[in-house]
């Protein structure tokens, strides 16, 4: 299988920061690549799709970017609603794998 | 607006069988392709295999010998059966819809395996 790694595992960073969370693959996925939001007992939530593509009605502070094996979610202005554990998901093939996942707290 | 919901039975013995079920509300189930996935306790996320409402099915690999997805278009939902669990089955189990992506989840159900 394609095996995700995602970094960091925990990030603390201020209100208004630019936070930044990677994800790289062990083998190019083109760009099948997701980004999801997952707060304490709720679903995970999609935020960016084919690497780059915000999904409706997600705020536009949130930005993906990458192809090939290395990608990135970024969160231009961090907001005290941003504080979540946040995951990639690569769709390439099956099995789909997802990442680790990135604690983002607040400082 | 699609909404998915997920019931079963929260208290499963070792070595029986998991049996839940995903209902869909706003959409019809043969429209798309729909997923369950499972998270564990310390939050990692595997997905557990797919299905078309002609039957295609795709499984992970590694419960793919456990594993059985079935749908019924006529009730507009979609079922999960996982045989012989263990422990390390005891997990929160989501059931989504695939939209090229997993865009629209369940609320998840918690499954402990426990006798």
């Amino acid at each position: 299988d394609i095996q995700m790694t995602q970094s960091p595992s925990t990030l603390s960073a201020s209100v208004g920061d630019r936070v930044t969370i990677t994800c790289r693959a062990s083998q190019n996925i083109n760009y099948w690549l997701a980004w999801y939001q997952q707060k304490p007992g709720k679903a995970p939530k999609l935020l960016i799709y084919e690497a780059s593509n915000l999904e409706s009605g997600v705020p536009s502070r949130f930005s993906g970017s990458g192809s090939g094996t290395e990608f990135t979610l970024t969160i231009s202005s961090l907001r005290p609603d941003d504080c979540a554990t946040y995951y990639c998901l690569r769709y390439n093939t099956y099995p789909w794998t997802f990442g680790q996942g990135t604690r983002v707290e607040i400082k | 607006q699609v909404q998915l919901q997920e019931s079963g039975p929260g208290l499963v013995k070792p070595s029986e069988t998991l049996s839940l079920t995903c209902i869909v509300s706003g959409d019809s189930i043969s429209n798309y392709y729909w997923s369950w996935i499972r998270q564990f306790p310390v939050e990692g996320l595997e997905w557990i295999g797919f299905i078309h409402y002609t039957g295609t099915t795709n499984y992970n690999p590694s419960l793919k010998s456990r594993v059985t997805i079935s749908i019924d278009t006529s009730t507009n939902q979609f079922s999960l059966k996982l045989t012989s669990v263990t422990a390390a089955d005891t997990a929160v189990y989501y059931c989504a819809r695939m939209k090229g992506v997993l865009d629209v989840w369940g609320q998840g159900t918690t499954v402990t395996v426990s006798s």
